[in-house]
């Protein structure tokens, strides 16, 4: 079956360094990838989504790039502030498919 | 006002008892699902409703029930709780055609 491989940390980084997060996956066809990130207290929220080979998303600064021949979506960011300080799930979704499978979810602590 | 509401957002139960979480959206999606999450496990679906006369079991639906009374409710029940029931469940939505999920705060469930 479908399965997402992530650390589930904690990433523990000072203000401003680059951070990766990890994530691989195991799936037939082409399925859509997904980070979502969960705030203390809050639910999951979605951050970046790729839907094709080689596609890169990107939003607040975080990027993750498809890589089909690597089975891939890490996820990058050039320098980390305190507020990013919470629980990042990478996950996939089959083609024409909803039902989303999450990997266990790395928490990131981001230090003054 | 929050588009995905749950209550109640905190409960302890004694095992035995019967519990039901309750889960509403004002974001006019037909698709609704419940997620537990635990720690080093990730978030697991226990079960699915895409449309109000549609229900499915998730990969975790042993011990609960649910019940989508509307297109804007969706519930699930515990019929006689248990220790290892303990978690944090969310509620999620989505719109037919669209990848996207969006989750309700979460509901932190102990069972005693």
């Amino acid at each position: 079956g479908d399965s997402v491989t992530q650390m589930e940390g904690p990433v523990t980084l000072s203000e401003e360094a680059f951070l990766t997060i990890n994530c691989t996956y195991t799936a037939t066809g082409y399925p859509s990838l997904f980070w979502y990130v969960q705030y203390p207290g809050e639910g999951l929220q979605l951050l970046l989504k790729a839907t094709k080979a080689d596609d890169k998303g990107s939003n607040k600064g975080f990027e993750a790039t498809y890589r089909k021949e690597t089975t891939s979506f890490h996820l990058e960011k050039g320098s980390v502030q305190v507020s990013d300080s919470a629980v990042y799930f990478c996950a996939l979704q089959p083609g024409g498919y909803q039902k989303v499978t999450f990997g266990i979810g790395t928490k990131l602590q981001v230090i003054p | 006002d929050a588009d995905v509401t749950q209550t109640p957002r905190n409960r302890i139960t004694k095992t035995g008892k019967r519990i039901m979480l309750e889960c509403s959206q004002t974001k006019g999606h037909d698709r609704m699902y419940w997620y537990r999450q635990d720690p080093g496990l990730g978030l697991r679906l226990i079960y699915y409703s895409f449309d109000v006369k549609d229900i499915n079991k998730g990969e975790i639906s042993d011990g609960y029930s649910v019940s989508r009374q509307a297109q804007a409710k969706f519930s699930l029940s515990l019929e006689s709780a248990i220790p290892n029931q303990t978690a944090l469940y969310f509620c999620a939505t989505s719109e037919a055609g669209r990848d996207e999920q969006y989750f309700g705060p979460g509901t932190r469930l102990t069972v005693t």
